[in-house]
């Protein structure tokens, strides 16, 4: 059973369609969840780290949510260059300083 | 944060050879950490290298197959050995650079025919 659990898969926005990707959890002991995004032909970027549930974090059209089961990446009025892979991993007791990735949320934003 | 050289970037390799790749950090890091990536499927980690020990492999890798070596605190090398079609992947080096946050050099793309 897959432990982080990404949806959608893919999504295509028109520029300025506001939208949510999801990332849910089934760790016990939750220590941190984080959320990369990575463009083709690179390595993953670090964009957030949530520790507690009713954490938030932004930054610019970015902003992520926890839940004690999942969390949320809303992007508000996406623009062409916020295309790319955005991969949520989480950190937890039972695998100790490991992070465990989901296989991510390819998103397109078209102009 | 720490920037990290890999290369190469990507390879195309025969059936049956084995390919070393090389990962520089432009700092001194304890721990560097090898991940793999394969189409549609979630970043794995491989194993987790330390200056001066044995590497540690996660559950389904072993060191026969990817031996590491880790001989400075700025650089490691990760290689696929007797590779198999299976084999092709992104594999990804990776350093912590604080609060449990990882950074990643951009990949070497293999490909195994």
């Amino acid at each position: 059973e897959d432990q982080v659990t990404q949806s959608p898969e893919a999504l295509r926005l028109q520029e300025g369609e506001s939208s949510s990707l999801n990332c849910s959890y089934t760790v016990s002991g939750l220590r941190g969840l984080f959320w990369y995004r990575q463009d083709p032909g690179k390595g993953p970027e670090f964009l957030f780290t949530l520790y507690s549930a009713g954490e938030e974090k932004e930054k610019e059209r970015l902003k992520a949510t926890l839940t004690k089961k999942e969390s949320f990446l809303h992007i508000t009025a996406p623009k062409p260059e916020d295309s790319a892979t955005y991969l949520c991993a989480v950190q937890a007791e039972e695998y100790g300083n490991k992070l465990v990735f989901g296989a991510g949320t390819i998103l397109r934003v078209k102009s | 944060s720490a920037v990290i050289s890999q290369k190469p970037s990507r390879d195309i390799c025969q059936r049956g050879t084995s390919l070393t790749i090389q990962c520089q950090v432009d700092s001194q890091v304890t721990m560097m950490f090898w991940y793999r990536q394969q189409p549609g499927q979630s970043l794995t980690l491989i194993a987790t290298a330390n200056q001066g020990s044995e590497a540690t492999y996660e559950s389904g890798f072993v060191i026969d197959k990817f031996p590491i070596s880790r001989p400075n605190l700025t650089f490691s090398t990760l290689t696929v050995s007797n590779m198999s079609p299976e084999d092709s992947s992104i594999y990804l080096c990776s350093v912590s650079t604080g609060a449990n946050v990882l950074t990643f050099g951009a990949g070497s793309r293999l490909t195994v025919l």
